[in-house]
């Protein structure tokens, strides 16, 4: 079975501090995702990364950074966090190929900024 | 205007009971149709795919329905279960250079005994 591993289930941060969300994947994925998830909105691409070392933006990417350094582990840095970012964090993988493959999400992380 | 709109918002059912979930889409160029299951504190879980080609699929008591004529599918719950209480989240998949997945808000269900 595939397993994506978020570090976190809940965390609390305060307005300002520097937070990072671990996603640890063990099926040799090529693609990593970021999103976030808000009520009535769904869930919205932060990052993408399709390789090692390499990240694309997605549809929100401002107040986020990213980092890939090995094939198994992205992580989600938010640089200074602020109440609007409090939300559910999902990790997902997929293997690289066509349309057809299957995102395999995180348990998420529903982080609170106060 | 969101290019995947999902319908109900939320929906609840008796145990025993079938239900339909709505999901309406302007995405194109369409690659695929996924429904998934988001269980309360879980990340999602694929349900079902379908393809341009297809117009039915079938998981269990599950069943989507695509009409890519008029950019609608739906997913079906026969005899529906307590555990089947989740969000419904309906994904598809933009044929471009990045196979794009765009998701629908979700509809919430709450399956009472």
């Amino acid at each position: 079975d595939v397993k994506v591993t978020q570090s976190s289930r809940y965390l609390v941060k305060r307005t300002g501090e520097k937070v990072f969300l671990e996603c640890v994947q063990d099926m040799d994925h090529e693609n990593m995702f970021w999103y976030r998830q808000d009520p009535g909105l769904g869930l919205r691409l932060i990052y993408f990364s399709y390789d090692v070392k390499m990240k694309e933006k997605g549809d929100i990417p401002e107040g986020y950074s990213v980092s890939r350094e090995k094939k198994e582990r992205f992580s989600l840095i938010l640089e200074s966090a602020s109440t609007n970012q409090t939300s559910m964090y999902l990790c997902a993988s997929s293997p690289a190929g066509t349309s057809d493959t299957e995102a395999f999400f995180g348990q998420g992380t529903r982080l609170t900024v106060v | 205007k969101n290019q995947v709109e999902q319908s109900p918002q939320s929906l609840i059912i008796l145990e025993g009971k079938n239900c339909t979930l709505q999901c309406n889409y302007t995405v194109s160029p369409f690659s695929n149709l996924r429904w998934y299951k988001q269980d309360t504190g879980r990340g999602p879980v694929s349900l079902t795919i379908m393809t341009f080609s297809e117009n039915t699929k079938s998981n269990g008591r599950y069943t989507a329905t695509l009409d890519a004529d008029t950019k609608q599918s739906s997913l079906h719950i026969t005899a529906s279960q307590l555990s089947d209480s989740a969000s419904y989240i309906c994904v598809v998949t933009k044929m471009d250079s990045s196979y794009k997945l765009i998701f629908g808000s979700g509809t919430r269900l709450l399956v009472r005994p």
